[in-house]
């Protein structure tokens, strides 16, 4: 059983399009994560989300939007693709909401967009 | 805030020979320090992490680091590679008593296990 799922796995798209990525985690862990991997292997947070809250939101585009229908899933929704779009996206887990924590990770969705 | 640097991007390695992966991290409080592998195509998962106590962590796969607090520094060794451990390794740290799990991570070093 994966512990952390994403799909798509690839996603390739035009500039200006809506697309969503969706993440389910079957730990039964009370918090996600979305991160975005650059073309030169940089993470980065993007979001998190406790119980359903949103309790981080970095300096990331509103085009952007997180939305999580219940605890064991957090998708990203993006609208208006841009170039610069084009990385890696994970989504991660973790049993609480502390930094000590262990965060799981999925494998990706790589999302090129032309 | 917080900031990691990982000195080497790149470090091959023959099999068989031990390894060293160095992070150092910059913090004006204490932190908690964590090492990710990478394997390619493949999402993060954990090689070991330091909380307290014991200085020398052990981790999966026979890797373990240091926390040195006076050279701000978590360096992670494996005295003999095997072609498997090839990947990306992430040091990432979060704040003592932070509430929010957000990790920083460093830049990665790429481990290339050549025969």
């Amino acid at each position: 059983d994966t512990a952390v799922s994403q799909t798509p796995k690839y996603l390739v798209t035009q500039m200006g399009n809506d697309k969503s990525i969706k993440c389910e985690q079957n730990l039964g862990h009370d918090t996600m994560y979305w991160y975005k991997q650059d073309s030169k292997k940089f993470l980065k947070i993007m979001f998190s989300y406790n119980n359903k809250e949103l309790i981080i939101n970095e300096t990331v585009p509103n085009r952007f939007s997180p939305k999580s229908p219940d605890k064991a899933h957090l998708n990203l929704h993006i609208n208006s693709l841009e170039l610069g779009d084009s990385a890696v996206y994970f989504c991660a887990s973790s049993h609480w909401v502390q930094a000590q924590e262990t965060q799981y990770f999925g494998p990706g969705t790589r999302l090129l967009v032309l | 805030a917080q900031s990691v640097t990982q000195l080497d991007s790149q470090v091959p390695v023959f099999e068989e020979a031990p390894v060293e992966l160095r992070c150092n991290y910059s913090s004006s409080v204490s932190v908690y320090l964590f090492w990710y592998v990478q394997y390619p195509n493949q999402g993060l998962q954990l090689l070991l992490k330091y909380l307290s106590g014991s200085t020398l962590v052990k981790g999966i796969n026979g890797f373990e680091a240091e926390f040195n607090k006076s050279q701000t520094s978590f360096h992670l060794r494996k005295p003999s590679v095997h072609i498997s451990d090839t990947a990306e390794y992430f040091c990432a740290v979060s704040s003592y008593g932070g509430s929010q799990g957000n990790l920083i991570f460093g830049k990665g070093t790429k481990l290339s296990v050549k025969p």
